[in-house]
């Protein structure tokens, strides 16, 4: 079974600082891996995709992930934090079967003190 | 600007109540996905839309069901409505790449 994971729920770093947030996920195939944010009462935005091309993939605002196939991990990352980053972050699994199934994550809030 | 819209944005109805919601699609996408979103959850996969044809569904009842059109815009209609179907529900498009462009959502609260 397909699942994906991720370790925080929240987050909190002061502007300026690095930001991590952890996704691992589980699936017996070749996934493609997404990130997306999600601001108070909008919709989802797509932050970068992985489609098994370079494993460092470089996202919108700065933020990139690296997919590790060996840990099954694809953390994003941001060398930076702006208060504009204070928003939910959804690690997102696709296989392509029949149709196009996605699976979520939980998603993690980030917070950004000023 | 992804180019997917949603209508309409809020919605208040009563339970046993029925309700329609709205999707277009961005230019040159035939696919169409839903998707509900509990208050401090990630989405959940409803449905998907190709070419007309339902493809594939998720854990949800009969009572979700829904259409696509020629121009692949889509509906998802909501029977009986249950106060846990109060959410915000979340149209997705793409072409026949994986990537799926999500609209604003339509917040709907069953009273």
């Amino acid at each position: 079974a397909q699942s994906v994971t991720q370790l925080d729920s929240h987050v909190s770093v002061s502007e300026g600082t690095p930001v991590l947030l952890r996704c691992n996920y589980s699936s017996s195939y070749s996934p493609s891996l997404f990130w997306y944010v999600q601001h108070p009462n909008k919709g989802l935005q797509l932050l970068l995709k992985y489609t098994s091309a370079a494993t460092l993939v470089k996202g919108i605002n700065g933020f990139e992930a690296e997919f590790k196939k060996s840990e099954t991990s694809f953390h994003l990352t941001k060398p930076s934090a702006h208060m504009s980053d204070a928003a939910e972050y959804f690690c997102v699994v696709s296989l392509k079967t029949s149709y196009d199934k996605v699976i979520f994550g939980p998603g993690t809030s980030l917070s950004v003190i000023p | 600007e992804t180019g997917v819209t949603q209508s309409p944005t809020h919605l208040i109805k009563t339970r046993g109540q029925q309700v329609t919601l709205r999707c277009s699609s961005q230019s040159g996408h035939n696919t169409v996905s839903w998707y509900q979103q509990a208050l401090g959850q990630g989405p959940q996969f409803i449905f998907q839309y190709y070419r007309e044809e339902e493809n594939g569904r998720g854990n949800f009842p009969p009572r979700f069901s829904g259409l696509q059109f020629p121009n692949y815009s889509s509906e998802l209609n909501v029977n009986a409505l249950e106060l846990d179907d109060s959410a915000l529900y979340l149209c997705a498009s793409s072409s026949t790449a994986d990537t799926q462009y999500f609209g604003p959502g339509t917040r709907l609260t069953v009273l």
